[in-house]
């Protein structure tokens, strides 16, 4: 159980253009789903956290504009990469907790991750 | 703000033998949950195990177990019995329970050795 779904797991693209990250709880419901980046060799860094029916909570120094979270449902937020350019390749994970409470003590169920390239 | 801190960048271990992974945190709170997580070359993270700072008992899942000093703000992951597929990245981390996020500490990349 607690399965995330991350989709897709590799894209490259051209610089300009915008990418949409998908992560889906596939066998439970989450209130809050969490958004990371990690560059190679180095620790996950939190990008923001995505609240369903509200409006994504960003880390500072993360741009709103540029990363757009969407949290539409309790089992799928996207992270949309707009006018991406080669500064923006990394790899990018998305987090799931179960349960409706936002203070929920159940851990976090990571996705496989998405390897972005920009051209 | 809450910091962790894992100070061995790297590690190596002989198949079977028991290593150690340290990790230190800071923090004002007093209810918060430390994790251990593994991410293989597949990049995937795979919770290892995790503890509840109110709980004096330390968890154990297996051959994974936690020496969890609340007062030294220490968490520290033993693997027993070490396997070559334990061999990935390992990050502690730390969730404070009255701000949901995660923070993860730097890493340690451990290697088993046949």
């Amino acid at each position: 159980g607690a399965v995330v779904s991350q989709h897709p797991s590799w894209v490259i693209c051209k610089s300009g253009t915008s990418v949409k990250i998908e992560c889906r709880s596939l066998d439970f419901q989450a209130t809050t789903m969490f958004w990371y980046r990690q560059f190679p060799k180095q620790s996950l860094m939190l990008m923001a956290t995505s609240n369903e029916g509200s409006k994504a909570t960003y880390e500072q120094g993360v741009e709103k504009d540029k990363f757009l979270i969407n949290h539409a449902s309790l089992t799928l937020s996207t992270l949309t990469v707009t006018s991406a350019h080669p500064e923006d390749s990394s790899f990018y994970i998305c987090s799931a907790r179960p349960g409706q409470d936002p203070y929920s003590n159940q851990p976090q169920h990571f996705g496989d991750g998405t390897r972005l390239s920009i051209l | 703000a809450q910091t962790v801190t894992q100070s061995q960048p790297e590690m190596s271990v002989q198949e079977a033998e028991t290593v150690t992974l340290s990790c230190t945190y800071d923090t004002s709170e007093n209810n918060y949950y430390l994790f251990w997580y593994k991410q293989p070359p597949s990049r995937q993270m795979i919770l290892v195990i995790r503890q509840e700072a109110y709980k004096q008992q330390n968890a154990t899942e297996n051959r994974f177990s936690v020496n969890f000093q609340k007062a030294a703000k220490s968490f520290s992951l033993k693997i027993s019995d070490s396997q070559l597929g334990d061999t990935a990245m390992y990050f502690c981390a730390f969730t404070s329970y009255n701000n949901n996020d995660m923070r993860f500490g730097a890493g340690t990349r451990l290697t088993v050795k046949p």
